[in-house]
């Protein structure tokens, strides 16, 4: 079992809509969690980290955190065809490793 | 503000060949890292260096080594090269400790193995 699980997708939602991105993890010591950005042939950038449970937004995006069902995803309100990219989820465990996983492929229709 | 920088940008191989991969940061950064990606796998961790002097295994260590030569520079050698490591490579660092953890990644290397 891989340690961060996304589904790889694709997902395609037409402009204007809610793209609604999922992520689980295996490590109940997992401390931060974080949504990266890549668009093809371009380095990951960050666009959203959580620590805590609950909610946290941040312009067009909102990632959710429930660490009992160690769970965490990322909506995105007003999906725009910009925001067709691969959306990696990513878990910092104890210690300083961060792991990935394998990204969803995210189409948004014009 | 030049960030993470690696080199080479691309890179092919023979079979059986060695090379480093260098990676070097300007950011002032503890914690450094190489990741390999590969079509629909994500990045996958092979090494990382939480601080200078320490280096440890990642998910895919196997047929890698490192060297954290300082605080800026962190190495990947391939000591013989085979087609399974056919990958894109980054080096990616952060500031192990602050409030936001964010990975800076350099732009990567392309390698092939033929």
């Amino acid at each position: 079992q891989k340690e961060v699980e996304q589904n790889s997708g694709p997902l395609s939602v037409p402009e204007g809509a809610i793209a609604s991105l999922n992520c689980t993890y295996s490590d109940r010591g997992s401390q931060s969690f974080f949504w990266y950005r890549q668009y093809s042939g371009k380095s990951p950038e960050l666009i959203m980290f959580i620590y805590s449970n609950g909610d946290k937004e941040d312009g067009r995006f909102t990632a959710q955190l429930n660490k009992a069902s160690q769970y965490v995803s990322l909506l995105i309100r007003d999906s725009q065809p910009s925001d067709s990219a691969t959306y990696l989820c990513a878990v910092r465990s104890e210690g300083f490793k961060t792991i990935f996983g394998a990204g969803t492929r995210l189409f948004v229709k014009a | 503000n030049a960030g993470v920088t690696q080199t080479p940008k691309f890179q092919v191989l023979k079979t059986g060949q060695s090379m480093t991969l260098q990676c070097a940061q300007d950011m002032n950064h503890n914690s450094m890292y190489w990741y390999r990606q590969d079509p629909g796998m994500g990045l996958r961790l092979i090494y990382y260096s939480a601080s200078e002097g320490t280096t440890d295994k990642g998910e895919v260590p196997n047929g890698y080594n490192v060297s954290r030569l300082n605080k800026r520079e962190f190495s990947l050698r391939l000591e013989s090269a085979a087609p399974s490591q056919t990958s894109v490579y980054f080096c990616a660092s952060n500031d192990r400790g602050s409030t936001n953890e964010k990975l800076f990644f350099g732009s990567g290397t392309q390698l092939s193995v033929l």
